[in-house]
């Protein structure tokens, strides 16, 4: 079975740049989620779909952030225009809606450098 | 803001030796994970604890879910050079699917 997937596995841009991160959870997981681990704090949360839809996004840090999953398969997270306090690791993680203890699945995530 | 404190947040030891992680928060949660991650990997999942008071045991490790559900500990006994790693704890807000992640705990077992 394959894992959670995320392409790029780095990224460095220049600020103002626009990036695309995506995230292939494990099929037929219907929860997806978007973590974020700046240089030397926590992982934090971003947001959480339910399929298509977006069950709470209020992790995400601003409107510069963008995430979609049409069709409830791959989810993309795009920042557009990057900033410095953008760069960071950032992880997809999925899980089954029938799993009542909701094993979650991490990529292996993106490593995205902003300069 | 919910916070989840982790501790000690790096720790050396010999082989051999015991030790003990501690996750603690003023929130309840629904549950709580711990995983381990290596460098360039996403967290993997150890085990997910339900149950106030609930004790699983995965080989040397040993973990505890507070009474409260506010707080977690993981013991890892006869330490030995692959439990090397970061250790995370993460609890399930009541009510939600978010995960609040503590800080980690860098382990670093010498031979």
């Amino acid at each position: 079975e394959a894992g959670v997937t995320q392409f790029p596995s780095h990224s460095v841009i220049e600020k103002g740049q626009t990036v695309t991160l995506r995230c292939d959870p494990i099929s037929g997981h219907d929860n997806l989620y978007w973590y974020r681990r700046v240089m030397g704090k926590e992982i934090k949360f971003l947001l959480h779909f339910v399929k298509e839809s977006k069950q709470d996004e209020s992790g995400m840090p601003n409107n510069r952030f963008l995430a979609e999953r049409t069709g409830g398969t791959y989810s993309t997270l795009k920042v557009q225009p990057a900033e410095l306090e953008d760069s960071g690791v950032y992880f997809c993680a999925s899980s089954s809606l029938s799993d009542r203890n909701e094993k979650l699945f991490f990529g292996s995530g993106t490593q995205l450098s902003v300069l | 803001t919910q916070l989840l404190e982790q501790s000690p947040q790096f720790l050396s030891i010999q082989e051999g030796e015991n030790l003990t992680v501690y996750c603690n928060s003023s929130s309840v949660f629904s549950s709580l994970q711990w995983y381990r991650q290596e460098p360039g990997e996403g967290p993997v999942l150890l085990v997910t604890v339900v149950t106030g008071g609930e004790v699983k045991k995965l080989k040397r490790l040993t973990f505890q879910f507070g009474d409260a559900r506010k707080d977690s500990s993981l013991h890892i006994t006869a330490a030995q050079p692959g439990d090397t790693g970061l250790y995370l704890c993460a609890g399930e807000l009541l009510g939600t699917y978010k995960y609040i992640f503590g800080t980690g705990t860098r382990l670093k077992v010498l031979a």
